[in-house]
């Protein structure tokens, strides 16, 4: 079956680079996403990128997608005291259908003053 | 454009006691979900909606949960009766799902945070 990993904390300085890190097991997987959550609030979709890709930018967020390896991260550029929340790794794939999300237990990104 | 509604936000009750969650969807998005996040954990599917008929419950415990879309807009999740492992935020997404598309964003609700004592 699918499985999702991510580490659980990462903190940095405010003005830093934030790398988050996920690693899935399904070879077959079409899109992975990475979806941010505020303390009460529901997610939000950050961005997704498509497994025939290597890696995606989006102002100050950089994905790579190391297909061989099944490891996805998250850059975020100039972290913000605002970029502080929970990031979820998440994946769907072609052994289910496309709508099925399979998230990983979330980073808690804390980015101190 | 308003987002995935869902209500009420928290909802406390005691251990044996029905409870339901309210979801309305983004205006046309004919695919619904909910999801249990329990604390520390991602999301994790209960049921799918396409328009009223609901295609994927396989993770729905039928002795206590139900849930339906009579008209294929909003959703109710009903637990009967709530145990104390049910605390946790039930999350309602939606999405327009278009035929040959294969992805389709799904746009989450704030939750309903449920605490069962």
């Amino acid at each position: 079956g699918e499985d999702v990993e991510q580490s659980l904390f990462l903190s940095v300085r405010e003005g830093d680079s934030s790398v988050i890190n996920c690693t899935y097991t399904d070879s077959s997987s079409t899109y992975l996403y990475w979806y941010k959550q505020e303390p009460g609030a529901g997610l939000q979709l950050l961005t997704y990128i498509f497994s025939n890709m290597d890696m995606k930018q989006d102002q100050r967020l950089t994905v790579l997608l190391n297909k061989k390896d099944k490891h996805l991260s998250l850059r975020i550029a100039d972290t913000q005291t605002g970029d502080s929340a929970i990031y979820f790794c998440a994946e769907t794939y072609s052994g289910g259908s496309n709508y099925k999300l399979t998230f990983g237990k979330g980073t808690l990104l804390t980015v101190n003053p | 454009e308003a987002g995935v509604v869902q209500s009420p936000r928290y909802k406390i009750i005691e251990k044996k006691q029905p409870v339901a969650f309210w979801c309305n969807p983004i205006s046309g998005h004919n695919t619904l979900y909910w999801y249990l996040q329990n604390l520390g954990q991602g999301p994790e599917l209960l049921i799918r909606y396409e328009n009223e008929e609901a295609v994927d419950d396989s993770q729905l415990p039928k002795d206590r949960f139900s849930a339906e879309r009579l008209k294929g807009v909003d959703s109710t999740l009903k637990i009967q009766p709530a145990e104390l492992g049910d605390s946790a935020v039930y999350l309602c997404a939606s999405s327009l799902d278009l035929r040959g598309e294969t992805y389709n964003e799904q746009f989450f609700g704030p939750g309903t945070r449920l605490t069962v004592l």
